[in-house]
């Protein structure tokens, strides 16, 4: 069946800092990759996504890579600040969603 | 516009006994989750419903979970009996977009099991 890695499954940053989290997925027919932030006891929250048919898209401090030979899709986040602390989660899609095991990151100020 | 609304936020059984959860999509989505979230894992998918067909159910645990989506909106998710590694944050989403092309999920806000 389908399956996604994530790595790494922990992430410790100094504020202003770039982080980096990079998945991979198994199915070839995957088309649509979103990433999800997920605070202690809430629901995953969308904060970007993209589609099979774009490389690359950018939204402020977060961006996201797609290299569909290569079936791998990464987060960058720039500039990160406390507040970026979280667990992420990406995501690939064909028709259900299948999620990645889950980024712990840590920003200290 | 509001969002996917779960209940119960919170529920605590004793193993073998049985427990449903209820979820209300966003208004006009026709495609519906639920996803088991066990501690410190990703969501995992349970079955997903199109209006009110099952599309997919391969990693629902037939002999003690089921679910229903009655009329294509709401939708019941039941355990019977619950075992203790069932503990875990149910999470319903709903999207607007067809099985063949699912983006736009929305997400509840989960109902956290403990079972003890």
């Amino acid at each position: 069946g389908e399956n996604v890695e994530q790595h790494p499954s922990t992430l410790s940053v100094q504020e202003g800092d770039s982080a980096v989290i990079k998945c991979t997925y198994s199915d070839s027919a995957s088309n649509y990759f979103p990433w999800y932030k997920q605070e202690l006891g809430k629901r995953p929250q969308l904060i970007i996504d993209i589609r099979s048919n774009v490389g690359e898209k950018k939204d402020q401090r977060i961006a996201v890579t797609l290299n569909k030979t290569a079936k791998h899709f990464s987060l960058h986040i720039t500039e990160t600040q406390p507040e970026d602390s979280a667990v992420y989660f990406c995501a690939a899609s064909f028709q259900k969603l299948v999620f990645g095991t889950g980024t712990r990151l840590l920003v200290s100020p | 516009e509001a969002g996917v609304a779960q209940s119960p936020r919170y529920k605590i059984i004793e193993k073998r006994q049985s427990v449903a959860f209820w979820c209300n999509p966003i208004s006009g989505h026709a495609t519906l989750y639920w996803y088991q979230q066990i501690l410190g894992q990703g969501p995992k998918l349970l079955i997903q419903f199109q209006n009110n067909g099952v599309v997919d159910d391969s990693q629902l645990p037939k002999d003690r979970f089921s679910a229903e989506r009655l009329k294509g909106v709401d939708s019941t998710l039941k355990i019977q009996p619950a075992k203790l590694e069932d503990s875990a944050v149910y999470l319903c989403a709903s999207s607007s977009r067809s099985s063949r092309a699912n983006y736009g999920y929305t997400f509840g806000s989960g109902t956290r099991l403990t079972v003890v």
